[in-house]
């Protein structure tokens, strides 16, 4: 499974979109984008994924570069209950691999 | 509630002793996964099972942990001889055969080794 690389920690204002980057240069052709967040002391909440085409649900937005190697997450309007660790994984048919992931913080 | 269930919530024991976490999955769900995952750090992969058979294990499984999935539906995790470096938390994710399928994640099995 391909490594993606993602910034420790990002700050958004309450009410704005916040936009999260994560590369993955080295993404295959049957690899999916996937993200997931994480508050304290739950498990990973799957949040969307996409192979090559945006996605869009009652989350987030996913926007995939054309080369697939990057990808940003769209919160439209974050909110104080955004504020949670997300991760971005590239995935094939194997398990899923986490790296250390975003840290957002909602601010009001 | 249909999501994924794992019982206890919280343990805590001392060195030495065996601890054993049961994990019960979405029930149409045909895979599923242990990871372990300690303060600051993404969710690190155990195992995975497709129905009953054990598919995959990490290195970081060592002889003391054992894994079981006997009728491919819940599963149960042991940790032999618990060692204060096992203290974490120990999270189970179920998702269908699709290979694609996003995996769903319980609220995990937060272990204390005093």
């Amino acid at each position: 499974d391909a490594k993606t690389t993602q910034p420790t920690s990002m700050d958004c204002a309450e009410g704005r979109a916040a936009n999260l980057p994560c590369n993955h240069s080295t993404i295959s052709g049957n690899e999916y984008v996937y993200w997931y967040r994480q508050i304290h002391s739950q498990g990973p909440q799957y949040i969307i994924h996409g192979l090559k085409n945006n996605e869009t649900n009652e989350m987030a937005s996913l926007i995939i570069t054309e080369d697939r190697k990057s990808s940003t997450l769209i919160l439209p309007h974050a909110t104080l209950r955004d504020t949670a660790v997300y991760y971005c994984i590239s995935k094939g048919n194997n398990d899923m691999r986490f790296g250390a992931g975003t840290r957002l913080t909602v601010k009001p | 509630d249909t999501g994924v269930s794992q019982d206890p919530r919280h343990k805590i024991t001392k060195r030495g002793q065996n601890v054993t976490f049961r994990c019960d999955p979405i029930s149409e769900h045909n895979r599923l996964y242990w990871y372990r995952q300690t303060l600051g750090q993404g969710p690190e992969f155990l195992t995975y099972f497709q129905n009953e058979a054990q598919l995959e294990k990490s290195r970081l499984l060592s002889d003391r942990f054992s894994a079981e999935r006997p009728k491919g539906s819940f599963s149960t995790l042991e940790i032999q001889r618990t060692e204060q470096g096992d203290s974490a938390m120990y999270l189970c994710a179920s998702s269908l055969t699709d290979g694609n399928s996003p995996l769903h994640f319980g609220n995990g099995t937060r272990l204390t080794v005093t």
